[in-house]
């Protein structure tokens, strides 16, 4: 049964840094993997898609890798800003057509 | 613009009563879900439809019930609300095809509070 698990859980870092969240999953399998944003209160808003043959997807400040063969994948986020305060989830598309969810990460950008 | 809508945005249900939940896209995606969302636990897939006419069950299906007439609505019905359906719930959709490329698109959620 595919685990999706997002460390950490919450994360303050300041204005301006660079930063990585971490996504990692345990069967290999899969079609893609999505990362989305989710602001309080709100619904899921999709950053980055990456299908399984790709290992890496950039949109903005930000870039998504994936390593499937050791079942990780990075969202890295350049130069954070307040607006980027929210819960990032990621989620795999497995062989059988069903998503799996990772718990997110609540990032808190510092002014 | 191209979405789905969900309807309610919040509900308040006294416990017992039958409560459907709407969900309209309008981009043809033959894939549709229902997930809730609880603090701790994430988001759980409730049920699905991979086509019109087809439903199934997903990781959390007890209590709940979908109808897939059309394309365009996957409808969840709770028959006999209890509090601990008391969440935040998503209704997503993708395109689905051999490759795979699409990924999913989520509505706003519904706030449901069972009392």
């Amino acid at each position: 049964k595919q685990e999706v698990t997002q460390i950490p859980a919450a994360l303050s870092v300041p204005e301006g840094e660079n930063l990585v969240l971490n996504c990692s999953f345990t069967d290999s399998a899969i079609y893609n993997l999505q990362w989305f944003r989710q602001d309080p209160g709100k619904g899921l808003t999709s950053l980055l898609l990456i299908q399984s043959s790709q290992r890496e997807q950039t949109s903005g400040r930000l870039n998504a890798s994936l390593d499937k063969s050791s079942g990780r994948s990075t969202l890295y986020i350049a130069a954070s800003q307040p607006g980027d305060s929210a819960t990032y989830l990621c989620a795999v598309l497995g062989r059988d057509d069903k998503i799996i969810f990772g718990k997110g990460t609540r990032l808190h950008i510092l002014p | 613009i191209a979405g789905i809508t969900q309807a309610p945005t919040s509900q308040i249900l006294a416990a017992g009563r039958r409560m459907t939940l709407r969900c309209t896209q309008d981009m043809r995606h033959n894939a549709m879900y229902w997930y809730r969302q609880d603090l701790g636990l994430g988001l759980r897939l409730i049920h699905y439809s991979n086509t019109a006419g087809t439903t199934g069950k997903g990781e959390v299906p007890d209590g709940y019930s979908v109808s897939r007439a059309n394309t365009d609505d996957f409808p969840l019905t709770l028959a006999s609300a209890v509090p601990s359906q008391t969440s935040v719930y998503f209704c997503a959709s993708k395109r689905t095809d051999y490759e795979q490329l699409d990924g999913y698109t989520f509505g706003s959620g519904t706030r449901l509070t069972v009392v």
